[in-house]
């Protein structure tokens, strides 16, 4: 059975500082990695979809790089602002998406 | 603007009552889920649809039932049966393609059981 793992559950930063959050899963037979944010009481927003065949994929001040074998995807943010304070998700797919329990960022002013 | 909807946003129902959550999306897409999110356990998948007419049982089915009548339109409904149904029901949908199945999800909707 496919068990994801995000470490830490929580992370508290100063404003400008780069960060990663790290995602790491127990089978390496996936179709692809998605990270999400998701701010309280909303839903989920996509922000990258790594393909299986792909080693990072990048979207402004975010890049998410996947080691299938090794089984870990890590999302470096880059320069973190107060508003990049969310719970931020990562879900490997094949037939159907397995969840980690999310990382929990506040970047302070 | 191509999205997914779930209504209500908030739902309060009384013991012993069924509710159905509305999810509705306009973005073609074959696939659509249901999930449960409760503090500190992560999103949980109740049910998902690859194809009209056609469901499965996620790992947590105990209590939901749904319907796929329209490519559009995958309303979960929460029976009585559900010992513990106080939760947020998030509605996601992707293209069903392997190769780019990109998962966009609807902004939910928060149950309270009375």
């Amino acid at each position: 059975k496919q068990e994801v793992t995000q470490i830490p559950a929580a992370l508290s930063v100063p404003e400008g500082e780069n960060l990663v959050l790290n995602c790491s899963f127990t089978d390496s037979a996936i179709y692809n990695l998605q990270w999400f944010r998701q701010d309280p009481g909303k839903g989920l927003t996509s922000l990258l979809l790594i393909q299986s065949s792909q080693r990072e994929q990048t979207s402004g001040r975010l890049n998410a790089s996947l080691d299938k074998s090794s089984g870990r995807s890590t999302l470096y943010i880059a320069a973190s602002q107060p508003g990049d304070s969310a719970t931020y998700l990562c879900a490997v797919v094949r037939e159907k998406l397995v969840f980690g329990k999310g990382t929990k960022l506040t970047v302070n002013p | 603007d191509g999205g997914i909807t779930q209504s209500p946003k908030y739902l309060f129902r009384k013991e012993g009552q069924n509710v159905t959550l509305s999810c509705e999306q306009n973005l073609n897409h074959d696939a659509m889920y249901w999930y449960r999110q409760d503090p500190g356990q992560g999103l949980r998948l109740i049910y998902y649809s690859q194809i009209v007419n056609d469901f499965q049982k996620g790992d947590i089915a105990e209590g939901y039932s749904v319907s796929r009548e329209k490519k559009e339109s995958f309303p979960l409904t929460v029976t009585s049966a559900q010992k513990n149904p106080t939760a947020f029901y998030l509605c996601a949908s992707n293209s069903g393609l392997a190769g780019n199945n990109e998962q966009f999800f609807g902004p939910g909707t928060r149950l309270t059981v009375l």
